[in-house]
């Protein structure tokens, strides 16, 4: 069975900071992997998504992540902190699960904190 | 619109009492999900449907049920509602294996 840890549950930054999260992954096969964003009150939203080719994967409001393979990890920067970041994140697993269908598993989430 | 719409956003209800939660979706996806999140729990995955003759238990499916109505719909019932079951709870559907869309969640408190 796949899992994902999360490493940190609150990320404190400055404004203008660089913003790392960290998530590292376990799966007995090759794994779809996502980054989710949910602002206070809403949903979940996709930040972005690695299934296979170039494993440096450029999301929407100036995320990325990188998949290591060897290290097992996916995790999420930007350059630059906003004050409009701000929310939780959560990092996502996906294998097959019969067929073509897919299950995800979430880590417990990093609440990104950021301080003007 | 939305694309996956969830109804109610809100409910207060009593232990003991049946509810039901449900969720459409028009994005044509075949697959649907049900998860709970819990502070400091993230989501779990309580049921899973991948078409609409086929109904899946997550991993906390106990004291939960659901219903896939149609492709479009498939609505989440607590039989008996408690107090530990107060929590957000999302539907989700997804296309394959390219990651899942949620709806905004309904916020229920189990008195």
């Amino acid at each position: 069975a796949q899992s994902v840890t999360q490493l940190g549950s609150h990320v404190s930054v400055s404004e203008g900071a660089l913003v790392l999260l960290r998530c590292n992954y376990s799966s007995s096969v090759p794994p779809y992997l996502f980054w989710y964003v949910q602002y206070p009150n809403q949903g979940l939203q996709l930040l972005l998504k690695y299934t296979t080719g170039a494993t440096l994967v450029k999301g929407i409001n100036g995320f990325e992540a990188e998949f290591k393979k060897s290290e097992t990890s996916f995790h999420l920067t930007k350059p630059s902190a906003h004050m409009s970041d701000a929310a939780e994140y959560f990092c996502a697993v996906s294998v097959a699960s019969g067929g073509s269908n897919y299950k995800l598993t979430f880590g417990k989430g990093t609440l990104l904190t950021v301080n003007p | 619109d939305a694309d996956v719409t969830q109804t109610p956003r809100n409910r207060i209800t009593k232990t003991g009492k049946r509810i039901m939660l449900e969720c459409s979706q028009t994005k044509g996806h075949d697959r649907m999900y049900w998860y709970r999140q819990d502070p400091g729990l993230g989501l779990r995955l309580i049921y899973y449907s991948f078409d609409v003759k086929d109904i899946n238990k997550g991993e906390i499916s106990d004291g939960y049920s659901v219903s896939r109505q149609a492709q479009a719909k498939f609505s989440l019932s607590l039989e008996s509602a408690i107090p530990n079951q107060t929590a957000l709870y999302f539907c989700a559907t997804s296309d394959l294996g390219t990651g899942q869309y949620f709806g905004p969640g309904t916020r229920l408190l189990v008195l």
